[in-house]
């Protein structure tokens, strides 16, 4: 099992550019999510799917957007990167919520 | 508000050392507790899931503790290596919530 997997690596954008920050788990794993993680904020739960088609707003959902279609993958799009989205991106996975979680290895986004 | 905090922020031990990383949390309302480590530039790997109804979980050298009432767990690390060398963070995932409260993570360097 390749286990979380994310890409790309770093991915450098000027304030306006979108993007797409790609995520898959091949654990047949319901749950997935997404956490950006920043200097003395700790990491913050972005966006969270329960399964195919269900997606819900985490804790800092603005300017970011998600759709679950299928098991595997779960996307997260930047519509117009601004640079407060400059952070470490990282993806989640677990049988559920109540289980334990698997994170990639993230992307980290600089934003100009 | 869940609050969850880790003390020291940093620790610097010899090799062979045993110590203990601490982490506090303000509700104890809590489904479950997990250890990670988080090497530099990497992503978060699993260590220990401890669920609010266990007094402990054991894993190698590592074994984690959960005293709910109090609200802090420690990871106990035996006979420290300098490939433990890593950031440790702890997590707790509340009954109501799907998402999961990091602390900042102590950062531990074992010394050859």
């Amino acid at each position: 099992n390749a286990g979380v997997t994310q890409t790309p690596k770093f991915q450098v954008l000027k304030t306006g550019q979108s993007m797409t920050l790609q995520c898959a788990q091949d654990m047949n794993h319901e749950y997935m999510s997404w956490y950006r993680q920043d200097p003395g904020m700790g990491l913050r739960l972005i966006h969270y799917s329960v399964g195919a088609g269900i997606t819900d707003q985490g804790e800092v959902p603005n300017g970011y957007n998600v759709s679950r279609s299928t098991t595997e993958d779960f996307p997260l799009r930047l519509l117009s990167a601004a640079p407060s989205q400059t952070s470490v991106y990282f993806c989640a996975s677990s049988y559920s919520q109540f289980e334990t979680q698997y994170f990639g290895p993230g992307t980290r986004l600089l934003v100009l | 508000k869940q609050e969850v905090t880790q003390i020291p922020a940093a620790l610097s031990v010899p090799e062979g050392e045993n110590l203990v990383l601490n982490c506090s949390f303000t509700d104890s309302a809590i489904y479950n507790l997990q250890w990670f480590r988080q090497d530099p530039g990497k992503g978060l790997t699993s260590l220990l899931l401890i669920q609010s109804s266990q007094r402990e979980q054991t894993s190698g050298r590592l074994n984690a503790s959960l005293d709910k009432s109090s609200g802090r767990s420690t990871l106990y690390i035996a006979a420290s290596q300098p490939g433990d060398s890593a950031t440790y963070l702890c997590a707790v995932k509340m009954d109501s919530s799907y998402k999961l409260i990091f602390g900042s993570g102590t950062r531990l360097l074992v010394r050859p």
